[in-house]
């Protein structure tokens, strides 16, 4: 089992829709939570960065970090076909430097 | 230019073959990754550099491949008597300090062995 799980979809949704997405993972030490859009060819682009526990709003994204249950979110509000990427999400140890990514899921906004 | 370069940006190579793949970091920034991402999965750590120390050589998946960053800044990765396994994208990232920065990646060279 990979420390951080994440569905890969696809996932296609209208045009204004608010669209969930979200990852699990067992390593309890994991401290650090990133959200990464990457588009075909692309390098990742950071989308949002949380430390512990909590939310975290920019703009029509929010992140959602629970590590009771080992689970974390993000939701885009109002959502655009430019958001039509695949979205990785990517976590770290207090101290550590590697991140640990997800699988990725493919997002298709659709007008 | 402001962000993480990477060259060539696509490469063809035959099985047996060694590349080597080079990275320019964001200017300034201290600590410079490398990850491999196959297709349609997230990237996976390789290595990790402090300035011109190699901290982490942890994910390198075999003694094929070295990586350095002799004057800590620009790094190359290179795999030697390449496999057809080795066919990826190798994406590099940077951060500016050394705990817990945020990483931000160059666009990575598509390696492809025939």
């Amino acid at each position: 089992q990979k420390e951080v799980e994440q569905d890969p979809g696809p996932l296609s949704v209208p045009e204004g829709a608010i669209v969930s997405l979200n990852c699990t993972y067992s390593n309890s030490a994991f401290q650090y939570f990133m959200w990464y859009r990457q588009y075909s060819r692309k390098g990742p682009e950071l989308l949002m960065y949380t430390y512990s526990s909590g939310n975290k709003e920019d703009g029509r994204f929010t992140a959602q970090v629970d590590k009771s249950s080992k689970y974390i979110s993000l939701f885009i509000r109002d959502s655009q076909p430019s958001d039509s990427a695949t979205y990785l999400c990517a976590m770290s140890e207090q101290g550590a430097q590697k991140l640990v990514f997800g699988q990725g899921t493919r997002l298709t906004i659709n007008p | 230019g402001a962000g993480v370069s990477q060259s060539p940006r696509y490469k063809v190579a035959k099985r047996g073959q060694d590349v080597a793949l080079r990275c320019d970091p964001i200017s300034g920034h201290v600590s410079l990754f490398w990850y491999q991402q196959a297709l349609g999965q997230g990237p996976e750590f390789l290595t990790y550099f402090q300035n011109e120390a190699q901290l982490d050589k942890s994910g390198l998946p075999s003694d094929r491949f070295f990586a350095e960053r002799p004057e800590g800044s620009v790094s190359t990765l290179k795999i030697q008597r390449t496999q057809q396994e080795d066919s990826a994208v190798y994406l590099c990232a940077s951060s500016p300090g050394t705990a817990n920065q945020p990483q931000h990646f160059g666009d990575g060279t598509r390696l492809s062995i025939l």
